[in-house]
Formats: C-alpha cells, sequence, structure tokens
C-alpha cells in the first residue's frame, strides 16, 4: 500500500458540486500539505498544516478549505466547484525532522464541468 | 524564498550523465537548494538537497557553487526512466512553503 494516499483518484464533478478529496499517510509525519498541478505548469501550494492544530494557507487558498482531522488526516474540500479549479491535486507529507524531504500521493484528477 | 531559473528543456544520451543547472543568484545565507523530479503525472519524488557542501546520494550528486548563487544536479548514468521533469527549489530548512517553479524536462534518449 501506498504510504501516502488520496481518493478519489478521478473525479468528474459539476459547477457548483461541494467536493472533498481525501488524504491519509502511514509516514507517521507531522506536517501535511495541499497543492494543485495545472497542465504544463509547477505545483502551487494551497494549505498546508504542521500538526492536528495549525493549519495555514497557502499561495492559492481561496476558493478551497482544509479539515486536519487526525494526525494521518488531511482532507481538502471545494465548497462550491468551478471550472477553473479543474486540475490535478497532490497531498504530501514531510517530518519536522527532515522538513523539505516531501512524500507525494499519486494524486487526484478533478474535473469540473 | 529565492527564486530560481532552470532551462526548460535538455536532452541526454542513455548512459552518460546528464548535467541540470539552476541559477539561484538571490539565494540567502539560510536557504538551502533542494531538487525534485516529477515522471509524467506522478507525484513529485525528493531526490537531494544542499546548504553549501556538495552532496551525492544514491539517485544523484549536488553540486553549489562557492557563491551558492547556481547548482547543478547530476545524474551519473542517465537511464530512459529518469526522463522526468526536475525542479530546483529554494527554501529555508524549517520550511513552510515550497515554491515548485517549471521546471526542467529532462528527456534521455536511446
Amino acid at each position: 500500500d501506498a504510504d501516502v494516499t488520496q481518493t478519489p483518484r478521478n473525479r468528474i464533478t459539476k459547477t457548483g458540486k461541494r467536493i472533498m478529496l481525501e488524504c491519509s499517510q502511514t509516514k507517521g509525519h507531522d506536517r501535511m500539505y495541499w497543492y494543485r498541478q495545472d497542465p504544463g505548469l509547477g505545483l502551487r501550494l494551497i494549505y498546508y498544516s504542521f500538526d492536528v492544530k495549525d493549519i495555514n494557507k497557502g499561495e492559492i487558498s481561496d476558493g478551497y478549505s482544509v479539515s486536519r482531522q487526525a494526525q494521518a488526516k488531511f482532507s481538502l474540500s471545494l465548497e462550491s466547484a468551478i471550472p477553473n479549479q479543474t486540475a490535478l491535486y497532490f497531498c504530501a507529507t514531510s517530518d519536522s525532522d527532515r522538513p523539505g524531504e516531501l512524500f507525494f500521493g499519486e494524486g487526484s484528477r478533478l474535473t469540473v464541468l | 524564498d529565492a527564486k530560481t531559473t532552470q532551462p526548460t528543456s535538455m536532452d541526454c544520451a542513455e548512459g552518460r550523465a546528464a548535467n541540470l543547472p539552476c541559477n539561484h543568484s538571490t539565494i540567502s545565507g539560510n536557504e538551502y537548494v533542494y531538487w525534485y523530479r516529477q515522471i509524467h503525472s506522478q507525484g513529485p519524488q525528493y531526490i537531494i538537497h544542499g546548504l553549501k557542501n556538495n552532496e551525492t546520494n544514491e539517485m544523484a550528486s549536488l553540486i553549489i557553487t562557492e557563491d551558492r548563487k547556481s547548482s547543478t544536479l547530476i545524474l551519473p548514468h542517465a537511464t530512459l526512466r529518469d526522463t522526468a521533469v526536475y525542479y530546483c527549489i529554494v527554501g529555508q530548512y524549517n520550511f513552510n512553503k515550497f515554491y515548485f517553479g517549471s521546471g526542467t524536462k529532462l528527456n534521455v534518449k536511446p
């Protein structure tokens, strides 16, 4: 099983729908992140969390919210999806002892029609 | 965080060394250089990082110039499986935000 698991892997939805992407990890890391990648571009940070009680906005947090339900779980929500949120979403984790070594999940491809 | 500049793409023959440059002329004294790669649309993979000294691990070597304004990632014997986008990132060790640019697309050819 993957160390960082994202669900769903693929999702097609309609404008205005609420969507939740889930991430769980078995690495025991305290830090978790959500990134977004658009075609041909690099990754952009949406939100990050250094522990269960610490959540911070990243570069592009508008239109998104997150929940850190436990050390191992970090969910990303789109309250009302819009077409320009169509993208590949990645969850990542790292340990505070080696903070720059991120471990990424396999990605969740979201299409908003 | 300091910005980085990388070539858009590079080619390398299989079995030869791949040398990927990165310019980070505005790097500050406490910022590290990190390298990641992304194969197709998979999640990025950590490769190596360094502060001042050259570093080597089982995947690659990282050469940082003495003034720290540039660095080179070296894949000593590139294989077809090394075809990927390589990202050079500069950030503080206790990083809170990593900014991935567009990276360098490395094409390893037979």
